[in-house]
């Protein structure tokens, strides 16, 4: 089955630049999306698309693709943005169609 | 406002059963696609099952694929999952989760734009 794989953790000082990826082979090829999941909390879409943002999602907030590499980044990083961010394809062509990433906790300094 | 209630979360013991709902509010059920999506305590995500919008296509995870059955009445605006012979690795937070359904793309299914507030599932002896 496809297998998407996300760094565990990135650690960031609040008003800089956070870069979480997304590996999976060919995903250049698939619609990736993503979500936010504070403590607690429900997860929370904040791209699809690879890069749109659904309505109420900072433009701080973009996504970016390659032939094998998916990146979420957050610039001007918040204590609001520490969470787990997890990415997703769907996969037509594998026995499980939704596919989440591995999840990439963000800690903001 | 899109809004999606889980319930029917609790304490079981292995084999036994559960069932758990969702009730959905806000928008046109029966136009969406929807999915259970569970989380181990410290753990990821893992998608288990989806539904089309007319009930007629379903499809789970390997996982529970035998043992799960997930259900919809679209008059109710309530989404089912039957959880038979559980086990101590389905120890789980349970959302339901909608897919977009139709826009100017055509129908999109592939992602979950709302998802319930989650409920627990703890299966122990």
């Amino acid at each position: 089955s496809y297998v998407l794989t996300q760094s565990p953790s990135v650690s960031v000082a609040p008003g800089q630049t956070a870069s979480i990826t997304c590996g999976g082979a060919n995903i250049g090829t698939k619609g990736v999306h993503w979500y936010q999941q504070k403590p607690g909390q429900a997860p929370v879409l904040v791209l699809y698309d690879d890069s749109d943002r659904p309505s109420g999602i900072p433009e701080r907030i973009s996504g970016s693709k390659s032939d094998n590499m998916a990146t979420l980044t957050i610039r001007r990083v918040e204590g609001g943005d520490e969470a787990d961010y997890y990415c997703q394809v769907w996969d037509r062509s594998s026995d499980h169609p939704y596919v989440f990433g591995t999840g990439t906790k963000v800690t903001v300094l | 406002q899109v809004h999606l209630v889980e319930s029917g979360g609790g304490l079981v013991k292995p084999g036994e059963s559960l069932r758990l709902s969702c009730a959905a509010s806000g928008f046109t059920f029966s136009k969406h696609y929807m999915s259970w999506i569970r989380q181990a305590p410290g753990k990821g995500l893992e998608w288990i099952s989806f539904i089309s919008s007319s009930g007629s296509v379903d499809d789970y995870a390997d996982s529970v694929k035998g043992r799960f059955t997930i259900s919809r009445d679209n008059a109710r605006m309530t989404l089912h999952l039957q959880m038979n012979n559980l086990r101590v690795e389905d120890t789980a937070f349970y959302y339901c989760a909608r897919a977009p359904g139709r826009t100017t793309s055509g129908l999109v299914v592939d992602y979950f734009d709302y998802w319930g507030q989650g409920t627990l599932v703890t299966v122990s002896s």
